[in-house]
């Protein structure tokens, strides 16, 4: 969805940097959330934001941490990349606000493809 | 932990005939999502069923779901090459506590070979 946009889109790093992962979107919407999706497997929900002030872990957040740096704007950080957190992320949003409650079907960008080696 | 889980694995048919993705969960839901994801791109939304709704369509696509069974299905009719994705389905459990999470299953690779 060109709505949902994620910078880089391609990373190939080494164990123990630092990579900060972007994502914008113009949808106006004010949740967003964070995802990683491994081979074979489901997306997985690393963290979610309710609005700018608002973060919450999901799943699997250990080794992550995320800033929302504005209503369109959501990163996700590695502070010291490891070579199993190599996977698919993926940033999604949705509108939970009255009148476009939407029982959250989210909006995703085109995910970012992270190695460590 | 996975709530849905999606059967076949993979599915392998030809153009023009029906594809049929099948979906099981766990726990009460709130709604249930299928999306689509072709190769390595993000996911996209293709239609929701909310927990008192047995069946939807949109265009060619068919879902059903039985909340007695923890079950739902994807119906594609008339599959085109272009349909060739993994499609997953996602639960909105109960309760929510304030937030439809959604949780993902593994997914269904389907191939239309044309």
């Amino acid at each position: 969805d060109a709505d949902v946009t994620q910078t880089p889109r391609n990373r190939i790093t080494k164990t123990g940097k630092r990579i900060m992962l972007e994502c914008s979107q113009t949808k106006g919407h004010d949740r967003m959330y964070w995802y990683r999706q491994d081979p074979g497997l489901g997306l997985r929900l690393i963290y979610y934001s309710f609005d700018v002030k608002d973060i919450n872990k999901g799943e699997i957040s250990d080794g992550y941490s995320v800033s929302r740096q504005a209503q369109a704007k959501f990163s996700l950080s590695l502070e010291s990349a490891i070579p199993n957190q190599t996977a698919l992320y993926f940033c999604a949003t949705s509108d939970e606000r009255e009148p476009n409650f939407s029982y959250n079907e989210q909006f995703f960008g085109p995910g970012t493809r992270l190695t460590v080696l | 932990s996975q709530q849905g889980e999606e059967d076949p694995q993979a599915l392998s048919i030809q153009e023009g005939e029906n594809a049929t993705m099948n979906c099981s969960y766990k726990t009460s839901i709130n709604n249930l999502q299928w999306y689509r994801q072709n190769s390595g791109r993000g996911l996209v939304h293709l239609i929701l069923i909310r927990s008192n709704e047995r069946e939807k369509h949109s265009g060619r696509l068919r879902v059903t779901l039985d909340t007695s069974k923890k079950s739902s299905s994807l119906l594609i009719t008339a599959s085109r090459a272009a349909d060739t994705a993994s499609y997953f389905c996602a639960t909105a459990p109960l309760p929510s506590g304030g937030y439809n999470k959604l949780i993902f299953g593994a997914g269904t690779r389907l191939a239309v070979h044309p």
